[in-house]
C-alpha cells in the first residue's frame, strides 16, 4: 500500500524558516518524480514544486522560486521542502504527491497534508 | 502560465442527478487534464487523467471528454459520497495550474 505521511509544519512567523518533509512507502521511491502541492484555507489547490527521480530537475511556481527548496533522499524515502522568507500568503496545507514515473503528471497518491501558518 | 477556469464554481443538484462540471484551459493542451474529487479536511483523490481515462477504482458512473481547450467531467447519476469538491488540473507544461474548484452539494 502506498503511503505518504508529511511532517514538519507548524507556526512560523513572517520571514522565517520550516522544513517540510515527506516520508514514502510502498513504492519504489526512487523510481517516481515527486510534488508539494498546497492549498490556503478555504482555497483551491496550488501546485508548488517537484523533483525528477534522480533530483537532477526541479521546477516551482513562480511564488516560491528563490524561497522555497525541493529535495529528496532517495536511500530513504524522503522527500523535503525548505521554505525560507516565509510570507502570510504561505499558509495553507502542504500536501506531498507522488508524480509521473514517465510522461505528462498524474499525482495518484496523496499525503494527508500538513499545515503551515505563517504570521506573528 | 497556462489558466484553469472551470464552471460552475458551484451547484446544487439531487441523488440521482447528471451533473456535468466544464473546465477551460487558456491555450491548448491537448488531452493533457486530469481531474480530482475533494472532500472536507482530505486529500485529493485522482478520478479520471488524459482527459477521459477512469483511474482504477473510480466508479464508471463517472467520465472525462475533451481535448484541446475545453473539457467536462460528467457524473451520470450523483450518489450522496459524490458531494464534494472538483478540480481540474492541466499537465501540458509547469507551472502545473489547477483549476479553482466546482463544489458539488446537496439540493
Amino acid at each position: 500500500e502506498v503511503q505518504l505521511v508529511e511532517s514538519g509544519g507548524g507556526l512560523v512567523q513572517p520571514g522565517g524558516s520550516l522544513r517540510l518533509s515527506c516520508v514514502a512507502s510502498g513504492f519504489t521511491f526512487s523510481s517516481f518524480w515527486m510534488s508539494w502541492v498546497r492549498q490556503a484555507p478555504g482555497k483551491g489547490l496550488e501546485w508548488v514544486a517537484n523533483i525528477k527521480q534522480d533530483g537532477t530537475e526541479k521546477y516551482y511556481v513562480d511564488s516560491v522560486k528563490g524561497r522555497f527548496t525541493i529535495s529528496r533522499d532517495n536511500a530513504n524515502n524522503l522527500l523535503y521542502l525548505q521554505m525560507n522568507s516565509l510570507r502570510a500568503e504561505d499558509t495553507a496545507v502542504y500536501y506531498c504527491a507522488r508524480d509521473k514515473d514517465e510522461g505528462p503528471t498524474l499525482l495518484k497518491y496523496w499525503g494527508q497534508g500538513t499545515p503551515v501558518t505563517v504570521s506573528s | 502560465d497556462i489558466q484553469m477556469t472551470q464552471s460552475p464554481s458551484s451547484l446544487s443538484a439531487s441523488v440521482g442527478d447528471r451533473v456535468t462540471i466544464t473546465c477551460r484551459a487558456s491555450q491548448s493542451i491537448s488531452t493533457y487534464l486530469n481531474w480530482y474529487q475533494q472532500k472536507p479536511g482530505k486529500a485529493p483523490k485522482l478520478l479520471i487523467y488524459a482527459a477521459s481515462s477512469l483511474q482504477s477504482g473510480v466508479p464508471s458512473r463517472f467520465s472525462g471528454s475533451g481535448s484541446g481547450t475545453d473539457f467536462t467531467l460528467t457524473i451520470s447519476s450523483l450518489q450522496p459520497e459524490d458531494f464534494a469538491t472538483y478540480y481540474c488540473q492541466q499537465s501540458s507544461r509547469t507551472p502545473l495550474t489547477f483549476g479553482g474548484g466546482t463544489k458539488v452539494e446537496i439540493k
